[in-house]
């Protein structure tokens, strides 16, 4: 069965450091594997997507994401945390269909200056 | 380029009342999908329409809960009657072509905020 785990429902950093927030799937077929962003007050937006291309996916605002089949990962990081990516961050995974996604649970970011 | 657009943005109704949300999907896009965040948990799928047919519905939590989308073109998800447990943030989402390598991406809309008292 296809599911997504977040560890770590909130994430703390300030601005300047290391941004990682780690997502592990389980999938009976070779998944597709998202990250979305949402901010305050608004929609889920993409961030970065894999879909068995280059395990190093790089996305918007500088994040990035690397497929390890193996460790059944795909960590979402960013080398510089800014105050404007304070945010839920979601990954998500398709589904055995292929028709839709399933989420976790969602990690909250905070930056904090 | 409108994006996916919810109505209403936040509904309070009490128990036993009907509400029905409404969702416009990107023009051109045939796939629909209504998802449901419960507080606290995660984001969950409920249906997939592939223009007017329902492709998917298996997420639905049961038959309180019917969505329709007339034509091909908008949705509803109809609610009726309310119970203290549908309280949550159901958003919709479209696509083009999912989950292809080169359209692969759901646009979601900012959801629509129901709290049932």
């Amino acid at each position: 069965a296809q599911s997504v785990t977040q560890l770590g429902s909130h994430v703390s950093v300030s601005e300047g450091a290391l941004v990682l927030l780690r997502c592990n799937y389980s999938s009976s077929v070779p998944p597709y594997l998202f990250w979305y962003v949402q901010y305050p007050n608004q929609g889920l937006q993409l961030l970065l997507k894999y879909t068995s291309a280059a395990t190093l996916v790089k996305g918007i605002n500088g994040f990035e994401a690397e497929f390890k089949k193996s460790e059944t990962s795909f960590h979402l990081t960013k080398p510089s945390a800014h105050m404007s990516d304070a945010a839920e961050y979601f990954c998500a995974v398709t589904n055995q269909a292929g028709t839709a996604l399933i989420f976790g649970k969602g990690t909250t970011l905070s930056v904090s200056s | 380029e409108a994006g996916v657009t919810q109505f209403p943005s936040h509904s309070v109704i009490e128990k036993g009342q009907t509400v029905t949300l409404r969702c416009d999907p990107i023009s051109g896009h045939d796939n629909l999908y209504w998802y449901r965040r419960v507080m606290g948990k995660e984001i969950k799928f409920l249906l997939h329409f592939v223009k007017e047919s329902k492709q998917d519905e298996s997420g639905m939590p049961n038959n309180r809960f019917l969505a329709e989308r007339t034509g091909g073109t908008y949705s509803t998800l109809k609610v009726q009657p309310a119970e203290l447990e549908d309280s949550g943030v159901y958003f919709c989402a479209s696509s083009q072509d999912f989950p292809s390598v080169n359209t692969g991406e759901l646009f979601f809309g900012e959801g629509s905020r129901l709290t049932v008292l």
